[in-house]
């Protein structure tokens, strides 16, 4: 079974600038996520999808970052314009049991904003 | 509202030895708790979870974890450490809404 693919790996960008990140799940996991990790803390949930409908975006921050889910399958989280405690790793993760079956998480986009 | 909290940043331990990384939770329902290892420059990676039933869970790698209700913990155990369980653990709780993730702690198992 293939893991969670996310692109790219690393990405440096100067503040105001806007940078995307791209995840693509395990194959059949419904539920999709995406984690904002700044160093030191624990990932902490910026949105949730089940199949292309969003589930939980309470704590994302909507004047700079977005998400979509298209087709129900991959996921692009966008930050526009960035800020330099946008600095972190962003962290996809899918599921096939929502928050109940444990997430596999892919290896994750470290940004940094400078 | 739901909390977890990892109250250790940093557990050491000889290899061989057995080791416990600790987790409290609160929640105001049932609680389904997780736990997560990181690796450097790795995505976190599922190794429990308890969701009902049996109070001690069995997971990847040789892990285990033993739920309290009265205590509210979820503290994750090994009977022999090795060196290469050396990595950041992240304890993880879902009380109904949303899974939280505790700040992490980050084990050192010493030759």
């Amino acid at each position: 079974e293939a893991g969670v693919a996310q692109s790219p790996r690393y990405k440096i960008i100067e503040k105001r600038q806007s940078v995307a990140f791209w995840c693509n799940p395990i194959s059949g996991h419904a539920t999709l996520y995406w984690y904002q990790q700044i160093l030191g803390q624990g990932p902490k949930l910026l949105i949730q999808f089940q199949n292309n409908g969003v589930v939980d975006d309470s704590q994302l921050p909507k004047d700079r970052f977005s998400a979509e889910r298209l087709k129900g399958v991959d996921s692009t989280l966008k930050i526009q314009p960035a800020k330099l405690e946008d600095s972190a790793v962003y962290l996809c993760a899918s599921s096939s049991e929502g928050d109940l079956g444990g997430y596999t998480f892919g290896s994750g986009t470290r940004l940094t904003v400078v | 509202a739901q909390s977890v909290a990892q109250p250790e940043d940093q557990v050491n331990v000889a290899e061989g030895n057995p080791l416990t990384v600790k987790c409290t939770y609160s929640v105001s329902g049932n609680p389904y708790l997780f736990w997560y290892v990181q690796y450097p420059n790795r995505g976190l990676q599922f190794l429990l979870k308890y969701i009902t039933g049996d109070n001690l869970v069995k997971g990847s790698y040789g892990f285990e974890a033993e739920f309290n209700k009265s205590q509210t913990s979820f503290h994750l155990k090994k009977p022999s450490a090795l060196v290469s369980d050396s990595a950041l653990y992240f304890c993880a709780v879902f009380g109904g809404f949303k899974t939280i993730f505790g700040a992490g702690t980050r084990l050192f198992v010493k030759a």
